[in-house]
């Protein structure tokens, strides 16, 4: 079956640090690609998606290629702020058979001024 | 457009009660999934159901079941609670694109 791995946490950063959270996948057909966030006491959102290869999400200075060769899809961005800490998610959305959305176990990031 | 809303936020049950978690999706979607969120075992999967029919299922026993209406709203039922049942329930509708909208959660204490 389909399954999505992503980098334990926690990760702790200074401000204005370059951030990069790993994720990779194995899917059996052609998935689309997503990055939930969770903020403290609410439920996810969507911060950034790509339904194909090569594509780029992007969304508040956030980033994240689809690389099918290396089936991942790693989020980065070049500056945290306090702000960003939260819990982020990686998923993918198979669009054959029961078009299950598989989750990573998320990865926290704290960000400290 | 309103988001997914789920009934109640907060409540508080004893062993052995049961409940019954609400949730109405975003007006248009068919497919509701249901999540329980817990600090050790992070997001888990509990079912989808598209068109009133349960289309995905998680690893979760018998106790944990759910059901959706004509109009898309959903519920899920927990029967006879035990304390690690304690977690937050969040719900998600999903649009023709694979994208989850979710609820603010439903957050279950078992005492």
């Amino acid at each position: 079956g389909n399954s999505v791995t992503q980098m334990e946490g926690p990760v702790t950063l200074s401000e204005e640090a370059f951030l990069t959270i790993n994720c990779t996948y194995t899917a059996t057909g052609y998935p689309s690609l997503f990055w939930y966030v969770q903020y403290p006491g609410e439920g996810l959102q969507l911060l950034l998606k790509a339904t194909k290869a090569d594509d780029k999400g992007s969304n508040k200075g956030f980033e994240a290629t689809y690389r099918k060769e290396t089936t991942s899809f790693h989020l980065e961005k070049g500056s945290v702020q306090v702000s960003d800490s939260a819990v982020y998610f990686c998923a993918l959305w198979d669009s054959g058979g029961y078009q299950k959305v598989t989750f990573g176990t998320g990865t926290k990031l704290q960000v400290i001024p | 457009k309103a988001g997914v809303t789920q009934t109640p936020r907060y409540l508080i049950k004893t062993r052995g009660q049961q409940v019954t978690l609400s949730c109405s999706p975003i007006s248009g979607h068919r497919s509701v999934s249901w999540y329980q969120q817990t600090p050790g075992q992070g997001l888990q999967f509990l079912f989808e159901y598209f068109s009133e029919t349960q289309r995905n299922k998680g690893n979760f026993p018998g106790r944990f079941s759910g059901r959706q209406f004509s109009n898309s709203r959903s519920e899920m039922n927990v029967s006879t609670l035990e304390l690690g049942d304690s977690a937050l329930y969040l719900c998600a509708s999903r649009d023709n694109g694979g994208e989850l909208f979710f609820g603010e959660g439903s957050r279950l204490t078992v005492l």
